[in-house]
């Protein structure tokens, strides 16, 4: 498919512990971000990675890309219980504008 | 303004009826996008504008569906002759320029045919 997709579909997790999603895509990208929504209305953005790049960090959260793989993880050290929601990657293709998205990963923070 | 401000945020129509639902970005993006989200699925492209120029319409599900954007700012997608399946929370994002820009998204409308 043209769109990122994440996996797994669901994660649940004990506080405290790491959280690893992961996307694939099959198009060529511009860049692949990663964005979190709570309650099932508006996403945040949280980070951006460009198809030159190959690691990011903000905060708890690392962003890996490997575009040779057509793949991305997302990784949250440290969980809280304010981290339970869902995660999404999007990719903005190379050949448009359009930013896709993947079907997301729901995360549980287990106290 | 300081965000996406979508509005209204919650509409309830009867099946048939025609709605508008509106966008206001954040002054100064240039690039404005809308999505549908279906109860626990992912984002469905719909629509994007960039600048002045054409719209990428290729993500409108049916002619019922469209969408404008005036002066550069706000946005309204309009749904005509609802149906049920229409039924979703319709989302808006926008951004400083289409290219290597993060989105910025309103808290959506909640869109429920009945």
């Amino acid at each position: 498919s043209q769109q990122g997709e994440e996996d797994p579909q669901a994660l649940s997790i004990q506080e405290g512990e790491n959280a690893t999603m992961n996307c694939s895509y099959k198009t060529s990208i511009n860049n692949l971000q990663w964005y979190r929504q709570n309650s099932g209305r508006g996403l945040v953005h949280l980070i951006l990675i460009r198809s030159n790049e190959r690691e990011k960090h903000s905060g708890r959260l690392r962003v890996t890309l490997d575009t040779s793989k057509k793949s991305s993880s997302l990784l949250i050290t440290a969980s809280r219980a304010a981290d339970t929601a869902s995660y999404f990657c999007a990719i903005k293709r190379n050949r448009d504008d359009k930013i896709i998205f993947g079907k997301g990963t729901r995360l549980h923070i287990l106290p | 303004g300081a965000g996406v401000s979508q509005s209204p945020s919650n509409k309830v129509t009867e099946k048939g009826k025609d709605v508008e639902l509106r966008c206001d970005p954040i002054s100064g993006h240039t690039a404005l996008y809308w999505y549908r989200q279906s109860l626990g699925q992912g984002l469905e492209f719909l629509i994007y504008f960039q600048g002045n120029s054409a719209p990428d319409k290729s993500g409108l599900p049916s002619d019922r569906f469209s969408a404008e954007r005036t002066g550069g700012s706000v946005s309204t997608l309009t749904i005509q002759r609802t149906q049920q399946e229409d039924s979703a929370v319709y989302l808006c994002a926008s951004s400083p320029t289409g290219l290597g820009s993060g989105y910025t998204f309103g808290s959506g409308t909640r869109l429920t045919v009945v």
